[in-house]
């Protein structure tokens, strides 16, 4: 079956601008997450969501990051008033139920550079 | 909070040599730990996931053990091949409080032919 997807694959925006970074999970699966990769570091964490709902958004790193996932599958990150700081991967993944004990799905990621 | 490192950051082998990837964790409350590669500029693709009750994980080529008390896991890669050569990440699930898997920063592993 189709895994998870993340569009666009890059993307590119100038400081101050606003943009918006799309996860499709495996369907059927409850549980939904972002993190964010900075070049040389492993990926960390944003926020999970179970179903609707944000469980957890402590990864945040401040209110410009804002995340929506209004029917229970698609999620979409956004990230208000751009700064160079925020270039990195963004990571989605998904799992069947939420919770660190079940395995989690990656998509390939959405490159963000911000000039 | 858990910590997890990874040790070394970067290793070069020549083809057909084996090698063995190190990752330990701070805090031995885990649910399982999962090993990623990565390919320069690419999503993660999972290679192994071990889960707290079980010791090690095998698949073709690739074994990883865990000693949760310890907090270490190996990933152990027999007769290396070029292709192998890209970033590999370990991860673990925290039993309390995190829903998110914990990562280390990698070891980035090139194969010479």
């Amino acid at each position: 079956g189709a895994g998870v997807s993340q569009t666009p694959s890059n993307k590119v925006t100038e400081k101050g601008k606003y943009v918006e970074l799309r996860c499709d999970p495996i369907s059927g699966h409850t549980a939904l997450y972002w993190y964010r990769q900075s070049l040389g570091q492993g990926p960390e964490f944003l926020i999970y969501f179970q179903g609707t709902g944000a469980a957890d958004d402590s990864g945040l790193p401040n209110d410009r990051f804002f995340a929506v996932r209004p029917e229970g599958s698609v999620s979409t990150l956004k990230i208000q008033r751009t700064e160079r700081g925020d270039s990195a991967v963004y990571l989605c993944a998904s799992s069947s139920y939420g919770g660190s004990f079940y395995e989690q799905y990656f998509g390939p990621g959405t490159r963000l550079t911000v000039t | 909070k858990q910590e997890v490192t990874q040790i070394p950051a970067a290793l070069s082998v020549p083809e057909g040599e084996n090698l063995v990837l190190n990752c330990s964790f701070t805090d031995s409350a885990i649910y399982n730990l999962q090993w990623f590669r990565q390919d320069p500029g690419k999503g993660l693709t999972s290679l192994l996931l071990i889960q707290s009750s079980q010791r090690e994980q095998t698949s073709g080529r690739l074994n990883a053990s865990l000693d949760k008390s310890s907090g270490r896991s190996t990933l152990y890669i027999a007769a290396s091949q070029p292709g192998d050569s890209a970033t590999y990440l370990c991860a673990v699930g925290h039993q309390t409080g995190a829903n998110n898997l914990f990562f280390g920063t990698g070891t980035r592993l090139t194969v010479i032919p």
